[in-house]
């Protein structure tokens, strides 16, 4: 069965600094992958996606991911963190159906 | 881009009544529209999948007599939560998926608490 994992429930960071969020996935082939950030309290925004082509995707708010196909991951990458990017993220993965499964959350706490 | 409205954001209902809370696809057409259900510090769970004319398509373990969803039209998906117990005290997310995009767009969520 296909599932997400995020090994970090929670992260912290100094702002400025550079921020890596981690997300493996379980799949015989090449899903679709997506990161989204969720602020408390509301709805979920997409922040990239991941269908074929250049490994390396960019975003919105600064923010990239790799998909490393031998690694099974597709981490979350920013060289220099806001203090409005403290937020949950969830890496999702979609298997070409409707069904989209997502990871569990990484709660990232940024300090000044 | 997509945009995708859910209302209302907050609730506030007594045991036993029945609470509606609607999605609507604001610039494009959503043949399929998704409920999710997120507890406390907890991902997100699917919950059923709303198809526009037809039953929604339960997940494994959602009581479809409790959570009816009503898809009548290509923009709006309603899920009404029937019999409200404290324990569906939850944050509620519709998402709906605009063909040619890649991604889903999100409801900005319900905050369901049942007293």
């Amino acid at each position: 069965a296909q599932s997400v994992t995020q090994p970090d429930i929670h992260i912290t960071v100094s702002e400025g600094a550079s921020l890596e969020l981690r997300c493996n996935y379980s799949y015989g082939a090449t899903p679709y992958l997506f990161w989204y950030v969720q602020s408390p309290g509301q709805g979920l925004q997409l922040l990239l996606k991941y269908f074929s082509g250049d490994t390396l995707v960019q975003g919105i708010k600064g923010f990239e991911a790799e998909f490393k196909r031998s690694q099974s991951s597709f981490n979350l990458r920013k060289p220099s963190v806001h203090w409005s990017d403290a937020a949950e993220y969830f890496c999702a993965v979609n298997t070409g159906g409707f069904k989209t499964i997502f990871g569990a959350g990484t709660r990232l706490f940024v300090k000044a | 881009g997509a945009v995708v409205s859910q209302h209302p954001s907050r609730v506030i209902c007594k045991s036993g009544t029945s609470v509606k809370i609607e999605c609507r696809s604001l610039d494009f057409q959503a043949t399929t529209m998704f409920w999710y259900r997120q507890f406390p510090k907890k991902s997100l769970m699917l919950m059923a999948t709303s198809n526009e004319g037809s039953k929604a398509t339960y997940e494994q373990g959602v009581e479809k007599d409790k959570f009816l969803i009503n898809h009548a039209s290509l923009t709006l998906s309603t899920l009404t939560v029937t019999s409200a117990h404290p324990e569906d005290s939850s944050f509620y997310i519709c998402s709906a998926r605009e063909w040619g995009e890649g991604g889903y767009t999100f409801g900005s969520g319900t905050r369901l608490t049942v007293v």
